[in-house]
C-alpha cells in the first residue's frame, strides 16, 4: 500500500491523558500536513511540514498541541492533557510540493471521556 | 478570513439524473480548487481539481470554475446510489487547503 498510513485509527482516553498519533506520508511527498474534522464540520487545517520544517501552525492548535517530523518522513501529533473538546478526527495528508493534490490518510478517530 | 461556503444538503436526486454541487470563495487569491468526496467515517477522497476558469470532464465528473464571481460546481451526471456521500468543496493559494463544511448528496434508487 502506498498511500497515507495513519495510526492508531481509533483511540479512547481519559480526560487530562496524552495521547500520540502517527502519519506515514506517501513515499517520495516532501509536504506533511494535519488537520482536524468534527461531526458536520469540513476538515481544518492544524499545521503542516516541508521536509522536517513546520512552516505554519494555525491559531486552533494550542500550546497542547505539538506535531513534529524530525526525518523529514513520518510525523507525530501529540496532544497533552486532553479534553472532551479535543474528540475528533484527526486527518493527515501529504503532497508532492507546494500547490500539489493533498492526499489524505484513513485519519485517527479521537475520543475523550 | 478565507471562507468556503457550501449548502449543506442534503441534495436528493434519482439514480441518473445530474447532481449540481455549489461553492463560494472568499480569497480571491485562491489558485487551486478540488473536489474531494466523504463518505460516511471516512476520510476525505479527491475527485477532481481545477485550476483555470471554465469547465474541465473527468469520466461522469465535471468541474467548473469562474474565478471571477468566485464560484466553482461539481456535475455528475448519471446519478449513481454508490455516489451518496457528503462532497467537500477545498481551496487553496499557496499551501494549506480551506475546506467548506461539505454538500450530502443522496442519490435514490
Amino acid at each position: 500500500d502506498t498511500g497515507v498510513s495513519q495510526n492508531p485509527r481509533h483511540k479512547i482516553t481519559k480526560r487530562g491523558q496524552n495521547v500520540t498519533f502517527r502519519c506515514d506520508p506517501i513515499s517520495e511527498h516532501n509536504r506533511l500536513y494535519w488537520y482536524r474534522q468534527t461531526l458536520g464540520q469540513g476538515p481544518e487545517f492544524l499545521t503542516y511540514f516541508q521536509n522536517e520544517a513546520q512552516l505554519e501552525k494555525s491559531r486552533l492548535l494550542s500550546d497542547r498541541f505539538s506535531a513534529e517530523r524530525p526525518k523529514g518522513s513520518f510525523s507525530t501529533l501529540e496532544i497533552q492533557r486532553t479534553e472532551q473538546g479535543d474528540s475528533a478526527m484527526y486527518l493527515c495528508a501529504s503532497s508532492l510540493g507546494d500547490k500539489e493534490t493533498q492526499y489524505f490518510g484513513p485519519g485517527t478517530r479521537l475520543l475523550v471521556l | 478570513q478565507k471562507e468556503v461556503e457550501q449548502n449543506s444538503g442534503p441534495l436528493s436526486v434519482p439514480e441518473g439524473a445530474i447532481a449540481s454541487l455549489n461553492c463560494t470563495y472568499s480569497d480571491r487569491g485562491s489558485q487551486s480548487f478540488f473536489w474531494y468526496r466523504q463518505y460516511s467515517g471516512k476520510s476525505p477522497e479527491l475527485i477532481m481539481f481545477i485550476y483555470s476558469n471554465g469547465d474541465k470532464e473527468d469520466g461522469r465528473f465535471t468541474a467548473q470554475l469562474n474565478k471571477a464571481s468566485q464560484y466553482v460546481s461539481l456535475l455528475i451526471r448519471d446519478s449513481q446510489p454508490s455516489d451518496s456521500a457528503t462532497y467537500l468543496c477545498a481551496v487553496t493559494g499557496y499551501s494549506t487547503l480551506t475546506f467548506g463544511k461539505g454538500t450530502m448528496l443522496l442519490v435514490s434508487p
